[in-house]
């Protein structure tokens, strides 16, 4: 059991938007950064967003983030084929010292 | 440009030992702090441990389910990342990545070496 909650799955057609959310609890994003990564298939996991809504160099504004208390969400708006990937959001957890993962949500383009 | 790649993995019998490398490129390894993430077959990504840079102390820190079996080092002169697994478990298989960064973010993953504890 992954200490950050995601759905397993979410899925929509080519230019819809779609919604990850990410749970957890006020040891880790509820006093903490969010992160999320993405990784397609076959391939590492890449740094998507950080500090809450930073972006890499590189990563189209299509995808934003918010926050509310120990819950965080990834939208990524018009959504594309190259989209399809396995995501991540991950928060340091003050309690277990240490950062923690959701279990991956993954995101099929229909 | 930044690169990351992991070696040594392979198949073991649990109770065995298997130590993995990653040779670091692109960047100052000397000032960096890098983790160990795996991702077991089916499952999500799981912070191992990581190593502070030597100027920060060069102290490790490791995630519960492998304190006091892994050890993570580092050797400045090579660019080289270590991970000595010991006392391996079934559970222990999965990809093994090495990342920059000692927290939350990080920010280079390598391709990721198979472990695979089975016997």
């Amino acid at each position: 059991q992954s200490v950050l909650t995601q759905p397993p799955s979410a899925s929509g057609t080519p230019g819809q938007r779609v919604t990850i959310s990410c749970s957890g609890s006020s040891s880790n994003i509820g006093n903490n950064y969010v992160y999320w990564y993405q990784q397609l298939p076959g391939t590492a996991p890449k740094l998507l967003i950080y500090r809450n809504n930073q972006r890499p160099s590189g990563v189209p504004d299509r995808f934003s983030v918010s926050k509310s208390g120990t819950s965080a969400s990834l939208a990524i708006s018009g959504l594309r084929s190259e989209d399809e990937a396995d995501y991540y959001c991950a928060a340091w957890d003050d309690s277990l010292s240490g950062p923690v993962f959701g279990g991956g949500t993954k995101v099929t383009v229909l | 440009e930044v690169q990351l790649v992991e070696s040594g993995g392979g198949l073991v019998k649990p109770g065995g030992s298997l130590r993995l490398s990653c040779a670091a490129s692109g960047f100052t390894f000397t000032n960096a702090w890098m983790s160990w993430v795996r991702r077991a077959p089916g499952k999500g990504l799981e912070w191992v441990g990581r190593i502070k840079s030597k100027t920060d102390g060069g102290t490790t820190d490791y995630a519960a389910p492998v304190k006091g079996r892994f050890t993570i080092s580092r050797d400045d002169s090579k660019n080289t990342l270590y991970l000595q697994m010991n006392s391996l478990k079934t559970e222990d298989t999965a990809v093994y990545y090495c990342t920059t960064g000692g927290g939350a973010k990080l920010d280079y993953w390598g391709q990721g070496t198979l472990v695979t504890v089975s016997s």
